[in-house]
């Protein structure tokens, strides 16, 4: 039973545009969210994170965006540039059990020139 | 500065051979240690973690084991491998210093034929 799911396996966006990332997850006992990068044969690669008692963290040209009610997390990248194409990976972790992490199945994000 | 290491990078194993990767990490003490799994177009698979020498929590069950022999070395073992422990695997800790989040290695790829 997959905890945190990314429904779009894949995402193409222009260049210069937002690139929106969506991420939902089952386990109400979640209370801290990241969002990883990772390139082909590489290790992902830690972008940014929200805790529960947040709606909004941004840094740079990435922000992301919590939805508690709705159980939903989102990244938005604005804007996009051709060197974000990667895979993307949410990730969720519960204050009662922090030793695991929960990973979603990835959005392939695509930005074209 | 912290830093962890996986190896090897790649493999080519026969079905029934044994399996070893190790994980080290450097530039701290006591990490909580991972062994994820990406399969071929699907997400990353918490398959061991390890918060001290010795103490092993395994996810799921599979042909696969986990050994922590030192406080920053994490290995990851099979007696005999099936076709379908193809994947690529990732070491990952956290510990002081990283907060909630978790750093990963390089990953190593391993192909059973």
């Amino acid at each position: 039973d997959q905890q945190v799911k990314q429904n779009s396996p894949s995402l193409s966006v222009q260049e210069g545009r937002i690139s929106i990332l969506n991420c939902d997850y089952t386990n109400s006992m979640f209370d801290y969210f990241l969002w990883y990068k990772k390139y082909p044969a590489e290790g992902p690669t830690f972008l940014i994170s929200i805790s529960s008692i947040k709606d909004k963290n941004e840094d740079g040209r990435f922000t992301v965006f919590l939805n508690k009610s709705a159980k939903h997390l989102s990244l938005h990248i604005v804007p996009s540039q051709p060197g974000d194409s990667a895979v993307y990976f949410c990730a969720a972790s519960a204050i009662n059990n922090f030793n695991k992490f929960y990973f979603g199945s990835g959005t392939k994000l695509n930005v074209k020139p | 500065s912290q830093t962890i290491h996986q190896w090897p990078a790649t493999l080519v194993q026969p079905v029934g051979s044994p399996l070893s990767l190790e994980c080290t990490v450097e530039g701290t003490s006591n990490p909580n240690l991972y062994w994820y799994r990406q399969a071929a177009g699907r997400g990353l698979q918490l398959l061991f973690y390890s918060v001290g020498i010795g103490q092993i929590s395994s996810e799921v069950p599979q042909n696969l084991s986990a050994s922590r022999p030192q406080d920053r070395q994490f290995i990851l073992s099979s007696k005999k491998l099936l076709l379908s422990d193809s994947g690529f695997y990732l070491c990952a800790w956290n510990g002081l210093g990283t907060g909630n989040t978790i750093y990963f290695g390089e990953g190593s790829w391993l192909t059973v034929v």
